[in-house]
């Protein structure tokens, strides 16, 4: 039962290089997230996605793409790194929108010189 | 829009004594609350959830958390602190769908949990 995985979870690049993120689920959940942890800014939702091949901004995402070509996987690619990336990613997901808890996974911490 | 808070980075509390993390919360409608724990280089860990009926709701760990309306406050409250509850705390809103950003999490800051022996 692995849950909600990320890939890698140490990440360090340089500006401007393209970085991929990886998250899988093994729940079949509906939706999944990407959000940004910073000191003193909390959590910051950057995508999310309903279902496959649907998704949405949330409060951060310009210089980020995503995709969901499959239910379980929710790939985050910053398409030209900058510093201001430099952040732990974390991918969640969960069964529905209002009223479900989220599930997150173990982060990714990316590094961008 | 709907925003959370936290108003304490940091709360020390001795082993054994009752804890309290306080949060605060601006939305409109209905909130549905949340709260998580997050230990060292982990992800969040769901603790509990208000989303109607009764004020007081029971969570993981011993943890329940109390909706008060009226003072637009979700706070997180343990009897008994133990030293493994270290650990970083966040508070969460959502909207209801119905309304702008509706459905979306919107986080505190997180408040550290220090409980010493």
């Amino acid at each position: 039962d692995a849950g909600i995985t990320q890939s890698p979870r140490y990440k360090i690049t340089e500006t401007g290089r393209q970085v991929t993120l990886m998250c899988h689920q093994t729940w079949s959940h509906s939706y999944m997230f990407w959000y940004r942890q910073d000191l003193g800014h909390g959590l910051r939702l950057i995508y999310y996605s309903a279902a496959a091949d649907i998704t949405d901004k949330g409060e951060v995402p310009d210089g980020y793409v995503v995709s969901r070509s499959k239910t379980e996987n929710f790939p985050l690619t910053l398409e030209s790194a900058t510093r201001s990336q430099t952040s732990v990613y974390f991918c969640a997901s969960s069964e529905g929108l209002s009223g479900y808890e989220q599930y997150f996974g173990p982060g990714t911490r990316l590094t961008v010189t | 829009a709907q925003s959370v808070a936290q108003p304490e980075d940091q709360v020390n509390v001795a082993e054994g004594n009752p804890l309290t993390v306080k949060c605060t919360y601006s939305v409109s409608g209905n909130p549905y609350l949340f709260w998580y724990v997050q230990y060292p280089n982990r992800g969040l860990q769901f603790l509990l959830k208000y989303i109607t009926g009764d004020n007081l709701v029971k969570g993981s760990y011993g943890f329940e958390a109390e909706f008060n309306k009226s003072q637009t406050s979700f706070h997180l409250k343990k009897p008994s602190a133990l030293v493994s509850d270290s650990a970083l705390y966040f508070c969460a809103v959502r909207a209801p769908p119905t309304y702008n950003q509706g459905g979306k999490l919107i986080f505190g800051q997180g408040t550290e949990l220090s409980v010493k022996p």
